[in-house]
Protein backbone atom coordinates (compact mmCIF):
# COMPACT_ATOMS: atom_id res chain seq x y z
CA UNK A 1 0.00 0.00 0.00
CA UNK A 2 0.97 3.45 -0.17
CA UNK A 3 3.44 4.82 2.52
CA UNK A 4 3.19 8.71 3.73
CA UNK A 5 5.80 9.59 5.77
CA UNK A 6 6.04 13.00 8.25
CA UNK A 7 8.74 15.16 9.06
CA UNK A 8 9.83 16.17 11.85
CA UNK A 9 8.63 13.94 14.14
CA UNK A 10 8.61 16.48 16.94
CA UNK A 11 8.67 20.54 16.84
CA UNK A 12 9.12 22.75 19.72
CA UNK A 13 8.46 26.97 18.38
CA UNK A 14 8.79 29.93 20.66
CA UNK A 15 4.79 31.64 20.40
CA UNK A 16 5.28 33.88 17.04
CA UNK A 17 7.33 31.66 15.46
CA UNK A 18 6.82 30.20 11.70
CA UNK A 19 6.97 26.77 10.71
CA UNK A 20 6.75 24.26 8.13
CA UNK A 21 5.47 20.48 7.98
CA UNK A 22 6.09 17.88 5.12
CA UNK A 23 4.20 15.04 4.08
CA UNK A 24 6.08 12.49 1.58
CA UNK A 25 3.85 10.18 0.20
CA UNK A 26 4.89 7.09 -2.17
CA UNK A 27 2.41 6.97 -5.16
CA UNK A 28 -0.07 9.05 -6.51
CA UNK A 29 -2.73 10.70 -4.59
CA UNK A 30 -6.23 12.44 -5.52
CA UNK A 31 -7.28 12.77 -1.67
CA UNK A 32 -4.53 14.50 0.69
CA UNK A 33 -6.06 16.22 3.92
CA UNK A 34 -4.51 17.98 6.29
CA UNK A 35 -5.61 17.59 10.16
CA UNK A 36 -4.79 19.43 13.57
CA UNK A 37 -5.48 16.53 16.17
CA UNK A 38 -6.52 18.80 19.19
CA UNK A 39 -5.55 17.96 23.29
CA UNK A 40 -8.60 16.25 22.96
CA UNK A 41 -7.91 14.05 20.55
CA UNK A 42 -10.50 15.45 17.99
CA UNK A 43 -9.06 15.70 14.42
CA UNK A 44 -9.73 19.43 13.11
CA UNK A 45 -9.84 19.41 9.01
CA UNK A 46 -7.32 21.97 8.24
CA UNK A 47 -7.06 21.49 4.22
CA UNK A 48 -8.40 19.09 1.48
CA UNK A 49 -5.78 19.84 -1.36
CA UNK A 50 -4.46 16.85 -3.79
CA UNK A 51 -2.95 19.51 -5.85
CA UNK A 52 -2.09 23.11 -5.69
CA UNK A 53 -2.12 25.89 -2.97
CA UNK A 54 -4.62 27.10 -0.31
CA UNK A 55 -4.66 29.49 2.37
CA UNK A 56 -6.72 29.89 5.02
CA UNK A 57 -5.67 32.64 7.54
CA UNK A 58 -2.22 31.96 9.30
CA UNK A 59 -2.53 28.63 7.93
CA UNK A 60 -1.27 27.49 4.07
CA UNK A 61 -0.84 24.27 2.44
CA UNK A 62 0.77 23.42 -1.03
CA UNK A 63 0.74 20.10 -2.46
CA UNK A 64 3.39 18.99 -5.30
CA UNK A 65 1.26 16.13 -6.70
CA UNK A 66 4.13 15.13 -9.28
CA UNK A 67 6.77 15.00 -6.81
CA UNK A 68 4.51 13.73 -4.25
CA UNK A 69 4.99 15.93 -1.27
CA UNK A 70 2.96 18.43 0.74
CA UNK A 71 3.90 21.05 2.69
CA UNK A 72 1.73 22.47 6.16
CA UNK A 73 2.96 26.21 6.45
CA UNK A 74 2.04 27.53 9.98
CA UNK A 75 2.82 31.53 10.46
CA UNK A 76 2.96 33.26 13.57
CA UNK A 77 2.11 30.55 15.98
CA UNK A 78 0.35 30.55 18.92
CA UNK A 79 0.07 28.33 21.62
CA UNK A 80 -3.32 26.95 20.40
CA UNK A 81 -1.43 25.65 17.09
CA UNK A 82 -0.15 22.99 19.75
CA UNK A 83 -0.80 19.46 19.12
CA UNK A 84 -0.13 16.83 16.45
CA UNK A 85 -0.50 17.06 12.73
CA UNK A 86 -1.74 14.65 10.25
CA UNK A 87 -1.42 13.66 6.04
CA UNK A 88 -3.83 11.39 5.18
CA UNK A 89 -3.96 10.52 1.46
CA UNK A 90 -5.96 8.64 -0.78
CA UNK A 91 -3.83 6.52 -3.85
CA UNK A 92 -5.22 7.23 -7.29
CA UNK A 93 -5.06 3.94 -8.14
CA UNK A 94 -6.91 2.84 -5.38
CA UNK A 95 -4.58 0.65 -4.10
CA UNK A 96 -6.86 -1.57 -2.15
CA UNK A 97 -7.54 0.75 0.88
CA UNK A 98 -10.96 1.85 1.56
CA UNK A 99 -10.20 5.06 3.41
CA UNK A 100 -7.11 7.17 4.26
CA UNK A 101 -3.83 6.39 4.85
CA UNK A 102 -1.90 8.35 7.64
CA UNK A 103 1.02 9.39 8.51
CA UNK A 104 2.76 8.93 12.13
CA UNK A 105 2.41 12.94 12.45
CA UNK A 106 4.18 16.11 13.54
CA UNK A 107 4.16 16.56 17.39
CA UNK A 108 4.15 20.24 17.52
CA UNK A 109 4.24 22.65 20.68
CA UNK A 110 4.49 26.13 20.86
CA UNK A 111 5.94 27.41 24.24
CA UNK A 112 4.51 31.01 25.19
CA UNK B 1 -24.53 21.74 7.48
CA UNK B 2 -23.47 18.16 7.92
CA UNK B 3 -22.34 17.09 11.60
CA UNK B 4 -21.15 13.85 13.62
CA UNK B 5 -22.09 12.57 16.53
CA UNK B 6 -19.68 10.10 18.34
CA UNK B 7 -20.21 8.46 22.09
CA UNK B 8 -19.76 7.64 24.38
CA UNK B 9 -16.60 9.93 24.98
CA UNK B 10 -14.98 7.69 27.09
CA UNK B 11 -15.03 4.08 28.19
CA UNK B 12 -13.80 1.85 30.82
CA UNK B 13 -14.47 -1.98 30.43
CA UNK B 14 -13.19 -5.16 31.97
CA UNK B 15 -11.77 -7.80 29.31
CA UNK B 16 -14.28 -10.32 27.96
CA UNK B 17 -16.93 -7.63 28.33
CA UNK B 18 -19.28 -6.64 25.25
CA UNK B 19 -18.59 -3.50 23.56
CA UNK B 20 -21.00 -0.69 21.41
CA UNK B 21 -20.33 2.43 20.34
CA UNK B 22 -22.25 4.34 17.85
CA UNK B 23 -21.53 6.58 15.26
CA UNK B 24 -24.46 9.08 13.72
CA UNK B 25 -24.38 11.77 10.80
CA UNK B 26 -26.47 14.43 10.21
CA UNK B 27 -27.23 17.08 7.44
CA UNK B 28 -26.59 14.74 4.96
CA UNK B 29 -27.62 10.88 3.04
CA UNK B 30 -25.97 8.22 1.77
CA UNK B 31 -22.85 9.33 3.10
CA UNK B 32 -19.73 7.07 3.18
CA UNK B 33 -18.79 6.11 6.66
CA UNK B 34 -15.77 4.67 8.60
CA UNK B 35 -14.32 3.38 11.99
CA UNK B 36 -10.05 4.31 12.68
CA UNK B 37 -8.22 3.39 15.33
CA UNK B 38 -5.70 5.00 17.07
CA UNK B 39 -2.90 3.48 19.22
CA UNK B 40 -0.26 4.93 21.46
CA UNK B 41 -1.57 8.50 20.42
CA UNK B 42 -0.33 8.63 16.84
CA UNK B 43 -1.55 7.09 13.24
CA UNK B 44 -4.78 6.55 12.72
CA UNK B 45 -5.66 2.79 10.92
CA UNK B 46 -8.83 2.04 9.05
CA UNK B 47 -10.78 -0.50 10.61
CA UNK B 48 -14.20 -0.70 8.69
CA UNK B 49 -15.62 1.00 5.70
CA UNK B 50 -19.38 1.11 4.37
CA UNK B 51 -20.99 2.82 1.62
CA UNK B 52 -24.81 1.58 2.81
CA UNK B 53 -27.22 -0.34 5.01
CA UNK B 54 -25.84 -3.17 5.37
CA UNK B 55 -22.54 -2.78 3.25
CA UNK B 56 -19.55 -3.12 5.39
CA UNK B 57 -15.68 -4.00 4.26
CA UNK B 58 -13.21 -4.61 6.71
CA UNK B 59 -9.69 -3.36 6.41
CA UNK B 60 -7.84 -5.51 9.50
CA UNK B 61 -8.73 -8.89 11.07
CA UNK B 62 -9.17 -8.13 14.84
CA UNK B 63 -11.65 -8.77 17.43
CA UNK B 64 -14.31 -6.09 16.70
CA UNK B 65 -17.07 -5.90 13.63
CA UNK B 66 -19.06 -3.03 12.31
CA UNK B 67 -23.05 -2.55 11.50
CA UNK B 68 -24.56 -0.27 9.67
CA UNK B 69 -28.64 -0.74 10.70
CA UNK B 70 -29.68 2.85 9.00
CA UNK B 71 -28.33 5.16 6.71
CA UNK B 72 -26.53 7.59 9.31
CA UNK B 73 -25.85 5.38 11.71
CA UNK B 74 -22.86 3.21 12.32
CA UNK B 75 -22.47 1.17 15.00
CA UNK B 76 -18.72 -0.57 16.16
CA UNK B 77 -19.08 -3.58 18.06
CA UNK B 78 -17.44 -6.83 20.03
CA UNK B 79 -18.52 -9.43 22.14
CA UNK B 80 -15.55 -10.11 24.25
CA UNK B 81 -12.98 -7.25 25.07
CA UNK B 82 -9.32 -7.57 24.76
CA UNK B 83 -6.83 -5.70 26.43
CA UNK B 84 -5.55 -5.08 23.17
CA UNK B 85 -8.75 -3.24 21.79
CA UNK B 86 -7.59 -0.25 24.17
CA UNK B 87 -7.05 3.28 22.39
CA UNK B 88 -9.04 6.05 20.59
CA UNK B 89 -11.72 4.78 18.06
CA UNK B 90 -13.10 7.55 15.30
CA UNK B 91 -15.98 7.49 13.43
CA UNK B 92 -15.89 9.60 9.99
CA UNK B 93 -18.13 10.17 7.18
CA UNK B 94 -17.30 12.01 3.37
CA UNK B 95 -19.94 12.05 0.83
CA UNK B 96 -18.14 10.26 -2.13
CA UNK B 97 -15.60 7.17 -2.00
CA UNK B 98 -12.47 7.89 -0.06
CA UNK B 99 -10.84 10.78 -2.82
CA UNK B 100 -13.95 13.25 -1.03
CA UNK B 101 -12.75 14.97 1.96
CA UNK B 102 -13.48 13.29 5.11
CA UNK B 103 -14.72 14.66 8.55
CA UNK B 104 -13.93 13.06 11.67
CA UNK B 105 -16.36 13.00 15.08
CA UNK B 106 -14.85 13.39 18.03
CA UNK B 107 -13.80 10.00 19.39
CA UNK B 108 -13.85 7.52 21.92
CA UNK B 109 -11.49 6.81 24.56
CA UNK B 110 -11.78 3.23 25.23
CA UNK B 111 -9.62 1.78 27.96
CA UNK B 112 -9.91 -2.09 28.30
CA UNK B 113 -9.01 -3.11 32.43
Amino acid sequence: GIQVEQSPPDLILQEGANSTLRCNFSDSVNNLQWFHQNPWGQLINLFYIPSGTKQNGRLSATTVATERYSLLYISSSQTTDSGVYFCAVYPYSGGGADGLTFGKGTHLIIQP
Amino acid sequence: SQTIHQWPATLVQPVGSPLSLECTVEGTSNPNLYWYRQAAGRGLQLLFYSVGIGQISSEVPQNLSASRPQDRQFILSSKKLLLSDSGFYLCAWSTGPPNTEAFFGQGTRLTVV
